[in-house]
């Protein structure tokens, strides 16, 4: 099972980019790379997705380096609401498996 | 709103009772994970259910156990509960073909043991 390792918490400001990394060094071959976002007393929600190269969607864009070591979600021009606490989640098949989420990140954005 | 249900939203019980949690995931997801996320604390798998087969153990209690029926629905027990139970559970579901940890949680059971 692929291990994440992600800084605890991080701070930023209303209109910056934030990027936050997640180490998974002992990632499979057929593993995926997803992002989630837990706002408090409420289930994580799902941002992105990644396999290598790079990713964006409406909301986020993933950053995978070719040996997939490490991935980063940038969060464009964060605003208040983005306060939370961001996950990355390797593993998986198509029948499921132990995901196991790590401490995540906690995100705090000031005005 | 993920598609995922679970009842009771809010639950008091004294310890040493015992509470079923109920999940309905997703229409068309096979697969069900069930989680615990205690106060200021990460979320803790406790165990995954694909079509009905136990598939994946964490770090679940043996006063805890669960088991997904035929309508894919999903029971979570708790027995001889301790105070030390208090905490949201979460349930998740998967579909078929998925990349494997593209993952959809309810909004969570809180079970508070007094």
């Amino acid at each position: 099972l692929a291990k994440t390792t992600q800084p605890i918490s991080m701070d930023s400001y209303e209109g910056q980019e934030v990027n936050i990394t997640c180490s998974h060094n002992n990632i499979a071959t057929n593993d995926y790379i997803t992002w989630y976002q837990q706002f408090p007393s409420q289930g994580p929600r799902f941002i992105i997705q990644g396999y290598k190269t790079k990713v964006t969607n409406e909301v986020a864009s993933l950053f995978i380096p070719a040996d997939r070591k490490s991935s980063t979600l940038s969060l464009p021009r964060v605003s208040l609401s983005d306060t939370a606490v961001y996950y990355c989640l390797v593993g998986g098949d198509n029948q499921g498996g132990k995901l196991i989420f790590g401490q995540g990140t906690e995100l705090s954005v000031k005005p | 709103d993920s598609g995922v249900t679970q009842t009771p939203k809010h639950l008091i019980t004294a310890t040493g009772q015992r509470v079923t949690l109920r999940c309905s995931p997703r229409s068309g997801d096979l697969s069900v994970y069930w989680y615990q996320q205690s106060l200021d604390q990460g979320l803790q798998f406790l165990i995954q259910y694909y079509n009905g087969e136990e598939r994946a153990k964490g770090n679940i209690l043996e006063r805890f156990s669960a088991q997904q029926f035929p309508d894919l629905h999903s029971e979570l027990n708790l027995s001889s509960l301790e105070l030390g139970d208090s905490a949201l559970y979460f349930c998740a579901s998967g579909g078929l073909g998925w990349s494997g940890n593209t993952i959809y949680f309810g909004e969570g059971s809180w079970l508070t043991v007094v």
